[in-house]
């Protein structure tokens, strides 16, 4: 079957780094997603990755490795507006996305 | 507008009662797609257009049916459902389906509670 793996929840320290690990195992690779999710908004995208390697944008970073199933998201210089859901999802050999139960975010002061 | 709008935001109904979820997306997208979210759980794609055509039949039970008039409107109906349906419905477009680079946008979804 697919599976994708999140830790479901973290906390971290206004300031701070943290990184979100999300694992798979899909039928099939066409590409792996991150989304954030404030509650009760929608889910808008943040990254996107098909190749190895990180991909930097702004205080966000998104890293994947292909042969490990492995993708981490990191953010940095915390703020207490990432405080929110993060969604790993990657899409399959059908084109469809296979989404992570999602990895709630909490930010202290 | 902007974006992907869903109406209603919220709705509950009764296991007997008929009703519709709307979708519009305001975008030029050729894709649009029906997901149900519930709480802890990982989003489930029910139905995915292309061109106003259906792609895959997801195993989705048939008191959900979905309809797709044109390109920028995408609608669910909903009957005879189960207290278990009760759930964050989200609606998303992309550019193109089949294209994996293009990223989802969606709805702020509809919160139906089923009593």
């Amino acid at each position: 079957g697919q599976n994708i793996d999140q830790p479901t929840e973290m906390t971290a320290t206004e300031g701070a780094i943290v990184q979100i690990n999300c694992t798979y195992q899909t039928s099939g690779f066409n590409g792996l997603f991150w989304y954030q999710q404030h509650a009760g908004e929608a889910p808008t995208f943040l990254s996107y990755n098909v190749l190895d390697g990180l991909e930097e944008k702004g205080r966000f970073s998104s890293f994947l490795s292909r042969s490990k199933g492995y993708s981490y998201l990191l953010l940095k210089e915390l703020q207490m507006k990432d405080s929110a859901s993060y969604l790993c999802a990657v899409c399959d050999s059908n084109y469809q996305l296979i989404w992570g139960a999602g990895t709630k975010l909490i930010i202290k002061p | 507008e902007t974006g992907v709008t869903q109406t209603p935001r919220h709705l509950v109904m009764g296991m007997t009662n008929k009703k519709s979820l709307k979708c519009e997306q305001h975008l030029g997208h050729n894709a649009m797609y029906w997901y149900k979210q519930s709480a802890k759980k990982p989003l489930e794609l029910m139905f995915v257009y292309s061109l106003e055509e259906r792609v895959e039949n997801n195993s989705v039970p048939s008191r959900f049916s979905p309809e797709c008039p044109n390109s920028s409107h995408l609608f669910l109906h909903l009957h005879t459902l189960q207290p278990e349906d009760s759930a964050l419905y989200l609606c998303a477009s992309s550019q193109d389906f089949g294209d994996p680079s293009y990223e989802q946008y969606f709805g702020p979804g509809t919160r139906l509670t089923v009593t």
